[in-house]
């Protein structure tokens, strides 16, 4: 069974300081990856996603990610957090097998930017 | 577009009535699920369907029914509400994209419904 661990349930930075949202993944087959973002009192939005294209995948907001294999893991980054950066992050992966359409979430990272 | 809407935004139920909380879109995707999300446990998809007329369950789907009439709705309804479905419930429509050989959905999400059950 798939699933998704997201390491630390809330990580506070400063304004500026680099920002790293730990994810590692577990599927039996490789796996599509997403990161989405969900601001106060809103739904969830894609920031991005692996597909097996490359493994450095950039998306919205100077947010990217890189697919390690060899780690199971799908860490978020960003080099300068920015106060509009505070939201929580959701990790997810879907199995290839069943037609990718059962997406399964982390349990969510909430990001605290200081200024 | 709309997007993926859903209503209402809030409800407070009493324990054992019951209600449906509706989801919309306007996207033609096949695919519509319902995740129902609680502090420290992610989103976890409650039922799922993969077009008009065929649902399946997903990880938390006992006290929950749906169906498919239709393309763009996909209603969830509360037979008999208990406090422990008290949440945040989003519906999310996707659709397949290809990626080689296989395929995957990216999930639209709707502005959620605070559902209270007393």
């Amino acid at each position: 069974a798939q699933s998704v661990t997201q390491l630390g349930s809330h990580v506070s930075v400063s304004e500026g300081a680099l920002v790293l949202l730990r994810c590692n993944y577990s599927s039996s087959v490789p796996p599509y990856l997403f990161w989405y973002v969900q601001y106060p009192n809103q739904g969830l939005q894609l920031l991005l996603k692996y597909t097996s294209a490359a493994t450095l995948v950039k998306g919205i907001n100077g947010f990217e990610a890189e697919f390690k294999k060899s780690e199971t893991s799908f860490h978020l980054t960003k080099p300068s957090a920015h106060m509009s950066d505070a939201a929580e992050y959701f990790c997810a992966v879907s199995d290839r097998g069943t037609g990718g359409f059962k997406t399964i979430f982390g349990a969510g990272t909430r990001l605290f930017v200081k200024a | 577009n709309a997007g993926v809407t859903q209503t209402p935004k809030f409800q407070v139920l009493k324990t054992g009535q019951s209600m449906t909380l509706q989801c919309a879109q306007d996207m033609n995707h096949e695919y519509m699920s319902w995740y129902r999300q609680d502090p420290g446990m992610g989103l976890r998809l409650i039922h799922y369907s993969v077009g008009a007329g065929i649902t399946d369950q997903g990880e938390v789907p006992n006290g929950y029914n749906v169906s498919r009439s239709t393309t763009e709705d996909f209603p969830l309804r509360l037979l008999s509400a208990a406090p422990s479905q008290t949440s945040v419930y989003f519906c999310a429509s996707s659709y397949s994209m290809a990626s080689g050989l296989s395929s995957y959905n990216e999930q639209f999400f709707g502005p959620g419904t605070r559902l209270t059950v007393l």
